[in-house]
């Protein structure tokens, strides 16, 4: 039972567009979202977070969106940059603690130059 | 700061070994967890240790286990490896005060 679902396996950008990455989400005691981005051989490297009491958050080109009623979440990139192909995973916690974070599947970014 | 360092990075084992990975968090970082990362189930969290102690822990069978030291260094062992047991493990650092994990490059296994 998947409690947070990554739906699009891949997505492919030209540099310079926009690319959003969603994320649902199934447990209701989720209360606190992140994105993580992962290259080959690397572990994953923190992007950007949002707690449930907000439904937005930015940082740069990044911007999280969150919608709780309909327990979905999309990361934003503007401008998409090639070295922004990676892959993205959409994590949540809240019910077991802020340390034991449920993923996503992930979704590997492609942006073409 | 040097971050999260994981040993070994590569290792290969034959099924029905066990194995130990190892895993030094941040300096100042007392929680470190371990995840699991294949191809068809993502990252799976395993478990968690916060001052030498198991908080949490996923569902993985018996034969994963783990241990933190008093110097927060964590290690995870592997019993009865079983070919479905190939993948990255990913160890992670944390303050606890958010949800931020720091993750290290992890050490991939392969079992044959």
């Amino acid at each position: 039972d998947q409690q947070v679902k990554q739906n699009s396996p891949s997505l492919s950008v030209q540099e310079g567009r926009i690319s959003i990455l969603n994320c649902d989400y199934t447990n209701s005691m989720f209360d606190y979202f992140l994105w993580y981005k992962k290259y080959p051989a690397e572990g994953p490297t923190f992007l950007i977070s949002i707690s449930s009491i907000k439904d937005k958050n930015e940082d740069g080109r990044f911007t999280v969106f969150l919608n709780k009623s309909a327990k979905h979440l999309s990361l934003h990139i503007v401008p998409s940059q090639p070295g922004d192909s990676a892959v993205y995973f959409c994590a949540a916690n809240g019910d077991t603690g802020r340390r034991a974070l449920t993923f996503g599947s992930g979704t590997r970014l492609q942006v073409q130059p | 700061k040097a971050g999260v360092t994981q040993t070994p990075r590569y290792l290969i084992k034959t099924r029905g070994q066990q194995v130990t990975l190892s895993c030094s968090p941040i300096s100042g970082h007392r929680s470190v967890s371990w995840y699991q990362q294949t191809p068809g189930q993502g990252l799976q969290f395993l478990f968690e240790y916060f001052s030498e102690t198991q908080r949490n822990k996923g569902n993985f069978p018996g034969r994963f286990s783990g241990r933190q030291f008093s110097n927060s260094r964590s290690e995870m062992n592997v019993s009865t490896l079983e070919l479905g047991d190939s993948a990255l493990y990913l160890c992670a650092s944390s303050t606890g005060v958010t949800g931020e994990l720091f993750f290290g490059e992890g050490s991939r296994l392969t079992v044959l």
